[in-house]
């Protein structure tokens, strides 16, 4: 285990639902990250926060609303999402310093229907 | 913008081979570089890291090189065993007010018993 929790694992949502990601890291780490894995496709940074400020917002639709209420845990409020959204959804943590690891969790499996 | 190309997209060799992965980059300020190893259903784990002041790294059956002026970095893995399968990331670390990855499309090994 790596020390950063992600649930639920797996999510199947019609379009007009509204859901939560939620994200935990027991690291002490001041950094958390949302990526999104799609098939024969890069990590997609989507948003990162330090310090529970977020510092970067890699144009995401806004039907994706990050949340951040403390350093440990990270949100990803999800609604009126598209099929194309489907994809594995990565949380990470990492100590704000230089070249510092970041630490991914398992993910959670979003189906959009 | 900036970018990791990783090679091969996917890898067959016979146990107890090598196997050998590749990865440019293209931001010169780019100062750590760390690989991820993913087996299914799981989130990316860190293996091995090399920093810019660096040109190689060895972990046991696992090493990393780094060619900072063509701006390259590969992975080696000696004597692989069925368990090395799995899906790898390289990714180049970058300042732009955090610090943020950019990482490599993947590549698929499977070491055949």
């Amino acid at each position: 285990e790596t020390g950063v929790t992600q649930t639920p694992r797996h999510l199947v949502m019609g379009m007009t639902n509204k859901k939560s990601l939620k994200c935990e890291q027991h690291l002490g780490h001041n950094a958390m990250y949302w990526y999104k894995q799609s098939a024969k496709k890069p990590l997609e940074l989507m948003f990162v926060y330090s310090l529970e400020e977020r510092v970067e917002n890699n144009s995401v639709p806004s039907r994706f609303s990050p949340e951040c209420p403390n350093s440990s845990h990270l949100f990803l409020h999800l609604h009126t999402l598209q099929p194309e959204d489907s994809a594995l959804y990565l949380c990470a943590s990492s100590q704000e310093t230089p070249g510092q690891e970041q630490f991914f969790g398992p993910g959670t499996r979003l189906t959009v229907l | 913008g900036e970018n990791v190309e990783q090679h091969p997209s996917t890898l067959s060799v016979q146990e107890g081979d090598s196997a050998v992965i590749k990865c440019t980059y293209s931001d010169s300020a780019s100062n750590y570089f760390p690989w991820y190893k993913q087996e299914l259903g799981k989130g990316p784990q860190l293996i091995i890291d090399i920093r810019s002041n660096v040109g190689e790294k060895k972990d046991q059956r696992i090493a990393v090189t780094l060619n900072k002026t063509a701006k390259h970095f590969s992975l080696h893995i000696t004597e692989t065993q069925p368990e090395d399968s799995a899906v790898y990331f390289c990714a180049a670390s970058t300042y732009s007010g955090t610090y943020k990855y950019i990482f490599g499309t993947g590549t698929r090994l499977k070491v055949l018993a």
